[in-house]
């Protein structure tokens, strides 16, 4: 099994779709994040889960809701986007208390038309 | 606030070597991370450094200097493969007892034969 998958590896939704990404680990990590990614831009980190309890949110808009069910899951719920929205959106994981190295998924290409 | 500055684009040919830098202004910082990401591919951890000095992994390098805010990658003996982005990421304080990773801008290698 891969590290950490992501699914789908693509996305195109209009700005009234409701859709969700998926995210899970299969390292035995305690610590996931989510992460966007724009062209000529940092990774803007969105939210950090620590053992199933969201330790981080940074000023992301109402638009994204995270949902981390278990150790092994972590979900973006997407609902109302905009087109600046559309960017990469990389998970990764961690053990906790071991930020420094993370472990990504090969992320969700989102598209909003 | 947490600002990083890295070059935005290197290039070298095959077998040289090449350094990366990055300035950092943060407040409670723990260490420097560095992340290689080729086109279309998920970031991947190359190193990290929590104390000053010289940190070596096979042909890649990390250097911190926490009294100068600086640090560096190097890379030796470069290889084609080697052409990708790369990030250093400075570890901080979060906002509950889980720290974070702020990214660069990243630095786009281009190896030419």
């Amino acid at each position: 099994e891969t590290g950490v998958t992501q699914t789908p590896r693509h996305l195109v939704m209009g700005m009234t779709n409701k859709k969700s990404l998926k995210c899970e680990q299969h390292l035995g990590h305690n610590a996931m994040y989510w992460y966007k990614q724009s062209a000529k831009k940092p990774l803007e980190l969105m939210f950090v889960y620590s053992l199933e309890e969201r330790v981080e949110n940074n000023s992301v808009p109402s638009r994204f809701s995270p949902e981390c069910p278990n150790s092994s899951h972590l979900f973006l719920h997407l609902h109302t986007l905009q087109p600046e929205d559309s960017a990469l959106y990389l998970c990764a994981s961690s053990p906790r208390g071991a930020e420094a190295e993370q472990y990504f998924g090969p992320g969700t290409r989102l598209t909003v038309t | 606030g947490q600002s990083l500055e890295q070059p935005s684009e290197v290039t070298a040919v095959e077998g040289a070597i090449v350094q990366i830098n990055c300035t950092y202004q943060t407040s409670g910082f723990y260490g420097l991370s560095w992340y290689q990401q080729h086109d279309g591919g998920a970031p991947t951890f190359l190193s990290y450094n929590a104390l000053d000095g010289l940190e070596e992994t096979g042909r890649f390098s990390s250097f911190l200097s926490r009294s100068d805010s600086y640090g560096y990658l190097l890379l030796q003996e470069l290889q084609m493969k080697d052409s990708a982005s790369y990030f250093c990421a400075v570890r901080v304080r979060g906002d509950g007892a889980t720290n974070k990773l702020i990214f660069g801008t990243g630095t786009l290698l281009a190896v030419q034969p």
